[in-house]
């Protein structure tokens, strides 16, 4: 069965170091997606992308972040400057129309 | 804007008990309602996804209900087992294609 694919399951970074956060949607969905989680929060929506634009974003998804869709298969965030803040489990999501198929997270951690 | 409230946060049943995990929305027009099963620093294991036209979902010893002109779904576990034990959580889509996660029940099954 198709899965979403997620690398690095775990990366630690220094605290102004940029970051990218790498994604294998399923190959036949449109619609592509982060979420990040906090540690002991909820799980919170980040951005949408489709037609190789953002489509939605959300007030945390400000100007230190950026995705990116290179070659048609992956798609990327891209945190240039980390915070401490910034630590989380971040999930990347694909959809053909509404039901949405997770990946398995990469947790960043923030030193 | 939507919002999401799971009831009860936390639960502990002994083996063997039917339990009942509840979600509210505060919007009732959403497109499907997902549950979700998410072990301690681990990804989204999609249990079951309700679609708005829909009024219950099943998958083994799993139920979930949904009431859209209340905003309410209820997952209902049936024989619960300690690998039961994980937290739940619901999501739903409204609008634009993004997912609205609520907090979870973190539930503790007693052998």
């Amino acid at each position: 069965e198709p899965e979403v694919t997620q690398t690095p399951s775990h990366q630690v970074t220094q605290m102004g170091q940029e970051v990218i956060l790498r994604c294998v949607p399923i190959s036949n969905h449109l619609y592509f997606y982060w979420y990040r989680q906090i540690l002991g929060q909820k799980v919170e929506f980040l951005v949408s992308f489709y037609n190789n634009e953002i489509s939605e974003k959300s007030e945390i998804f400000d100007d230190q972040f950026s995705v990116e869709r290179p070659d048609g298969s992956n798609f990327t965030l891209k945190i240039r400057s980390t915070k401490l803040e910034d630590s989380a489990m971040y999930f990347c999501a694909s959809s053909f129309v509404y039901e949405q198929y997770f990946g398995p997270g990469t947790r960043l951690t923030v030193t | 804007k939507q919002e999401v409230t799971q009831i009860p946060a936390a639960l502990s049943v002994p083996e063997g008990e039917n339990l009942v995990l509840n979600c509210s929305f505060t919007d009732s027009a959403i497109y499907n309602l997902q549950w979700f099963r998410q072990d301690p620093g681990k990804g989204l294991t999609s249990l079951l996804l309700i679609q708005s036209s829909q009024r219950e979902q099943t998958s083994g010893r799993l139920n979930a209900s949904l009431d859209k002109s209340s905003g309410r779904s209820t997952l209902y576990i049936a024989a619960s087992q300690p690998g039961d034990s994980a937290t739940y959580l619901c999501a739903v889509t409204s609008g634009t294609y993004k997912y609205i996660f609520g907090t979870g029940t973190r539930l503790k099954v007693l052998a």
